[in-house]
């Protein structure tokens, strides 16, 4: 969906550094998500939140953390990037609609961690 | 939420109807069906969603059967475009985190 933009598309790291993706979204939603997808898997929750001032933990938040700098922005950080955070990541937002299961997703980062 | 089951993969002629079925026996009274779609690495997109009727819009038909144990999404005439992962997902409005749980889903592969 092109009104949720996720930057970089492709990023290659290297174990330890520090790397945040953004996501900016101009569909006026409050509540934004940050999935992963590993090959072959689902898509599993990493962190969401319902408003600038709501972060809550998803199911796999361990070595992530994130920051809501606005409506519109929500970014997720790998304090120190290591091999088997390699995956796509997605973000995503919903508003309350079909209580917030209707979901708008980033094209995704491909991220790989060497 | 409930537990639902799609086959892994189907084939269908561009120009015909692809039919996905989803199995969700044990769906309770207040929980939705929605579907969404993966296509190559892209952000997966939704589809339709409906709670008991049939539903319709201009991507695509859903039917829930009369006891809400299965459901077919409809895509009435595939093109190649529509190759892609189609997810049944089964969920309460509403909930602690609107976390969508993404199965294995059906890769539906449209043959031209």
């Amino acid at each position: 969906d092109a009104d949720v933009t996720q930057t970089p598309r492709n990023r290659i790291t290297k174990t330890g550094k520090r790397i945040m993706l953004e996501c900016s979204q101009t569909k006026g939603h409050d509540r934004m998500y940050w999935y992963r997808q590993d090959p072959g898997l689902g898509l599993r929750l990493i962190y969401y939140s319902f408003d600038v001032k709501d972060i809550n933990k998803g199911e796999i938040s361990d070595g992530y953390s994130v920051s809501r700098q606005a409506q519109a922005k929500f970014s997720l950080s790998l304090e120190s990037a290591i091999p088997n955070q390699t995956a796509l990541y997605f973000c995503a937002t919903s508003d309350n609609r079909a209580g917030g299961n209707i979901q708008y997703f980033g094209a995704g980062t491909r991220l790989s961690v060497l | 939420d409930a537990k639902t089951t799609q086959p892994p993969s189907m084939d269908c002629a561009e120009g015909r109807a692809a039919n996905l079925p989803c199995n969700h026996s044990t769906i309770s009274g207040n929980e939705y069906v929605y579907w969404y779609r993966q296509i190559h690495s892209q952000g997966p997109q939704y589809i339709i969603h409906g709670l008991k009727n049939n539903e319709t819009n201009e991507m695509a038909s859903l039917i829930i059967t009369e006891d809400r144990k299965s459901s077919t999404l409809i895509l009435p005439h595939a093109t190649l475009r529509d190759t892609a992962v189609y997810y049944c997902i089964v969920r309460t409005y509403g909930g602690a985190t609107n976390k969508l749980i993404f199965g294995t889903g059906t890769l539906l592969a449209v043959q031209p």
